[in-house]
C-alpha cells in the first residue's frame, strides 16, 4: 500500500522564522510529488516535483525532491501570518488513473 | 472562470437518510475525483473517473456511489448515511496526460454532518 508521511504534524513559529516541512514516501512506480496549501477551504497547488535535486521556487517558498532517499522538503523563508495553513504533500504513483496519495498534512501556525 | 463547483456547501443529515453531493467542472477535464477529509487525516480517495461512463473505487468507497454520464458532472451519492460519513468532501479534476497536467483543481468542499 502506498504511504506518504509528513512531519511535523503541527508547527508554531513567529513571523520572520524559516520553516522546513518534510514529506517521505513509499510508493510503487513513483511519478511525481505535489505540494498543496490549504487554508480554510480547498487545497491550492504549490509545486509539482518529478526530478531529484531540482529546486522549485516561488517567492519565499521552495521545494526539492530526493528520489533516492524518497523524500521532499518544503521551505518557507521569512514566514508571514498569511502562511498559516495546512500544507499537504501528495504522491502520484503512476498508472493511467493518476491517483494521488496524500499525507496527513502539516498544520503551520505563524504568530505575529 | 467557475472551475470546480460543489453543492451544497453544508448539509446535516439524519442517520439512514440519503443525499447526493453535486460536482461540476467547466474546464473540459477528463479526470474527476472525490476525496473526503477528516481532521488530521489528510485526503482519502473515495471514487474517481477517467472519463464519461467510467468510474472506479478509491481507498474508501463503502457507503458511496458515483456516476459519470457527462464530462462535466460527477455526483457522489450517499446511501443510508452513517455518523462515520461526517466529513468534508472535496471534488477535484485534472486534464489527462502530459507532463504539466499533474495539478488537481479542487472545489471548495462540502461539509456533511450525520446525526
Amino acid at each position: 500500500e502506498d504511504k506518504v508521511v509528513q512531519s511535523p504534524l503541527s508547527l508554531v513559529v513567529h513571523e520572520g522564522d524559516t520553516v522546513t516541512l518534510n514529506c517521505s514516501y513509499e510508493v510503487t512506480n513513483f511519478r511525481s510529488l505535489l505540494w498543496y496549501k490549504q487554508e480554510k477551504k480547498a487545497p491550492t497547488f504549490l509545486f509539482m516535483l518529478t526530478s531529484s535535486g531540482i529546486e522549485k521556487k516561488s517567492g519565499r517558498l521552495s521545494s526539492i525532491l530526493d528520489k533516492k532517499e524518497l523524500f521532499s522538503i518544503l521551505n518557507i523563508t521569512a514566514t508571514q501570518t498569511g502562511d498559516s495553513a495546512i500544507y499537504l504533500c501528495a504522491v502520484n504513483s503512476g498508472g493511467s488513473n493518476y491517483k494521488l496519495t496524500f499525507g496527513k498534512g502539516t498544520l503551520l501556525t505563524v504568530n505575529p | 472562470n467557475a472551475g470546480v463547483t460543489q453543492t451544497p456547501k453544508f448539509r446535516i443529515l439524519k442517520i439512514g437518510q440519503s443525499m447526493t453531493l453535486q460536482c461540476a467542472q467547466d474546464m473540459n477535464h477528463n479526470y474527476m475525483y472525490w476525496y473526503r477529509q477528516d481532521p488530521g487525516m489528510g485526503l482519502k480517495l473515495i471514487y474517481y473517473s477517467v472519463g464519461a461512463g467510467i468510474t472506479d473505487k478509491g481507498e474508501v468507497p463503502n457507503g458511496y456511489n458515483v456516476s459519470r454520464s457527462t464530462t462535466e458532472d460527477f455526483p457522489l451519492r450517499l446511501e443510508l448515511a452513517a455518523p462515520s460519513q461526517t466529513s468534508v468532501y472535496f471534488c477535484a479534476s485534472r486534464l489527462a496526460g502530459g507532463p504539466n497536467t499533474g495539478e488537481l483543481f479542487f472545489g471548495e468542499g462540502s461539509r456533511l454532518t450525520v446525526l
